[in-house]
């Protein structure tokens, strides 16, 4: 149990278009859910909070008009990056704390990833 | 980085010694987590120790948590070729609902 669909997990696009991530918990309600960028051997970094039926909370420092996060039901939230540019290549992981009711809610389930290319 | 720092960034050893990987950390939490992520895979979790405790194991593994220093350790011990990795802690701030990332340690057992 406690798993988490992320897709797609690799995606090309030219630059100056706009890619949509999907982030499902498969078999579990999720009010919280983060998305997290990584670079190549380096950690993880998260860029925001996203809360089911409200706005999402993002870190200093992130765009929140480049990277649109929307959290519209208790199992999937999306990650849109808009007008994409080849600096926003990266690793994108989505994580989804639990809802009580449906078990522990202090640990994260991960999907799988997404490796974004920008041409 | 946003919530820590963690030691040594990279680490080798031969199989069966001992690995051990530390994590610092900067706000309070409610407990504090360590994943392993396998090259550019998502990541899996090992093992969760909360804030009221201070030593908890899980197999081949040992965490401890010093909330005074803000500090944890994660002790892999006869450690196996399947162990490489790279390991990451993760807090869970009790202020906002935030889970931010250390460093990570790139962790190499050779055969």
């Amino acid at each position: 149990g406690a798993v988490v669909s992320q897709h797609p997990s690799w995606v090309i696009c030219k630059s100056g278009t706009s890619v949509k991530i999907e982030c499902r918990s498969l078999d579990f309600q999720a009010t919280t859910m983060f998305w997290y960028r990584q670079f190549p051997k380096q950690s993880l970094m998260l860029m925001a909070t996203s809360n089911e039926g409200s706005k999402a909370t993002y870190e200093q420092g992130v765009e929140k008009d480049k990277f649109l996060i929307n959290h519209a039901s208790l199992t999937l939230s999306t990650l849109t990056v808009t007008s994409a540019h080849p600096e926003d290549s990266s690793f994108y992981i989505c994580s989804a704390r639990r809802d009580r009711g449906f078990g522990t809610n202090e640990k994260l389930f991960f999907g799988s990833g997404t490796q974004l290319s920008v041409l | 980085s946003q919530q820590g720092e963690e030691d040594p960034q990279a680490l080798s050893i031969q199989e069966g010694e001992n690995a051990t990987m530390n994590c610092s950390y900067k706000t309070s939490i409610n407990n504090l987590q360590w994943y392993r992520q396998n090259s550019g895979r998502g990541l899996v979790h090992l093992i969760l120790i909360r804030s009221n405790e201070r030593e908890k194991h899980s197999g081949r593994l040992r965490v401890t948590l010093d909330t005074s220093k803000k500090s944890s350790s994660l002790l892999i011990t006869a450690s196996r070729a399947a162990d490489t990795a790279s390991y990451f802690c993760a807090t869970d701030a009790i202020a906002g609902n935030q889970f931010y990332f250390g460093t990570g340690t790139s962790l190499t057992v050779i055969p």
